[in-house]
């Protein structure tokens, strides 16, 4: 069974950096691409990053391009997002979500872990 | 930036059949996934490939699309299918994940 588990999120200040994590178990991390979406307060579904199962190739959004990067240690079937320079837009429940076909597809997702930015 | 429209609201009566629209520039050419989410809970994927349902999810769920429209169909809905429905995709050059506006679909 796929189980994707987020983990890192909380209140940050405007400007500041945060870094979530997803535990993925159930299936070969490394043979999957990953994918972040984010979903604010009461708004619809927004994706973020995505990156492929080598790590080799990412995306990005252009709400965040330049300010989050997407990584993957595929020894620890773990993928991460670092968020700099954090704004109040940013706000959001962030899902991981596990690929099955194009690098883009989402099959799964998980729980979602929730991001504050707030003064 | 590419956009993926899709109605705010579909409202049906049970055993009726609701239908939801996604039209985006890209969609001849890309492949339309379709996702459930429930109040409160993480969205569920329920149509792949623009018309492959996954296993577990129930036959009344089906999709097609045709030119710049992609469509998500429910036969005989029922009142546990009210919740959010999105369409996604990608823009053309394939770099870019979109997520479609949303509809809420009421079942009553």
């Amino acid at each position: 069974e796929v189980q994707l588990l987020e983990s890192g999120g909380g209140l940050v200040q405007p400007g500041g950096s945060l870094r979530v994590s997803c535990a993925a178990s159930g299936f070969t991390f490394s043979n999957y691409a990953m994918s972040w979406v984010r979903q604010a307060p009461g708004k619809g579904l927004e994706w973020v990053s995505a990156i492929s199962g080598s790590g080799g190739s990412t995306y990005f959004a252009d709400s965040v391009k330049g300010r989050f990067t997407i990584s993957r240690d595929n020894s620890k079937k773990t993928l991460y997002l670092q968020m700099n320079s954090l704004r109040v837009e940013d706000t959001a429940v962030y899902y991981c979500a596990k690929s099955e076909w194009e690098i883009l597809s989402i099959d799964y997702w998980g729980q979602g872990t929730l991001v504050t930015v707030s003064s | 930036s590419y956009e993926l429209t899709q109605p705010p609201s579909v409202s049906v009566s049970p055993g009726q059949t609701a239908r939801i629209t996604c039209s985006g520039d890209a969609l001849p050419k890309k492949n339309a996934y379709w996702y459930q989410q429930k109040s409160g809970q993480a969205p569920v994927l329920v149509i792949y490939e623009d018309s492959k349902r996954p296993s577990g999810i129930p036959e009344r769920f089906s999709g097609s699309s045709s030119g710049t429209k992609a469509t998500l169909t429910i036969s005989g809905a029922q009142v546990e299918d009210e919740a959010d429905y999105y369409c996604y995709s990608t823009d053309s050059s394939g770099n870019h994940g979109v997520f479609g506006t949303g509809t809420k679909v009421t079942v009553l």
